[in-house]
């Protein structure tokens, strides 16, 4: 069972542009959502993490857009840079307990000069 | 801060054989996890270790894959006899101990991985 989904799995951007990423979720328990860039060769490194009881988180270039309702959040990266070229996961937990994340497929960016 | 430590690298074995990956958290964190990363797909957990006990083993086969956390810091994890559909990178991770409720998440930190293929 695919408890976060994904979209797209691929997504190429010009220089200057902006990136978005989205994710749906089903179980309404979940009430933690980080995303994670994960370069090649490298692990996962969190990125930024948004909880529901706000609509919106931005740190630097990046932002979270959190809608409650629709179980469904996204990540928005603006003026995007060659550097940004990383493939972007969205990610779920609960509160509580040991706080197994559940991750969605991933979308691979890549951001053209 | 010195990160998460996995070795080795990369690993090449034939199905049936055995493999063992090695992981080493950041110091103090209590909490280590292991996932597996298979290529297109994000990560999957296979086993959560509190301490040197497990906490979640619900998506580790347990026919062919075995886990342990000695003494609490380091792990090993080890799959035996190793099938094709297991070429994945295995990464580990860990985080500090867990907060109180409403005082927010810890941050899980990640090693770069084992990427492991069967042939």
């Amino acid at each position: 069972q695919q408890q976060v989904k994904q979209s797209p799995q691929s997504l190429i951007v010009q220089k200057g542009g902006i990136s978005i990423i989205n994710c749906a979720y089903e179980n309404t328990a979940f009430d933690y959502f980080p995303w994670y860039q994960q370069f090649p060769g490298k692990g996962p490194a969190l990125l930024i993490a948004i909880r529901p009881d706000v609509s919106e988180k931005k740190e630097g270039r990046f932002t979270i857009s959190f809608n409650k309702s629709a179980k469904q959040f996204s990540l928005h990266i603006m003026d995007s840079q060659p550097g940004d070229s990383a493939t972007y996961f969205c990610a779920a937990s609960m509160e509580g307990g040991y706080q197994k994340v559940t991750f969605g497929i991933g979308t691979k960016l890549q951001v053209i000069p | 801060e010195a990160g998460v430590a996995q070795s080795p690298r990369y690993k090449i074995i034939e199905k049936r054989q055995s493999v063992a990956f090695w992981c080493n958290p950041i110091s103090g964190h209590a909490t280590l996890y292991w996932y597996q990363q298979i290529l297109g797909q994000g990560p999957k957990l296979l086993i959560q270790f509190q301490n040197n006990g497990v906490v979640d083993d619900s998506q580790l086969p347990k026919d062919r894959f075995s886990a342990e956390r000695l003494k609490g810091v380091d792990s090993t994890l080890k799959i035996q006899p190793a099938k094709l559909e297991d070429s994945a990178v295995y990464l580990c991770a860990s985080s500090s101990p867990p907060l109180p409720l409403g005082q927010g998440k810890e941050t899980q930190y990640f090693g770069p991985g084992t990427r492991l293929l069967v042939l």
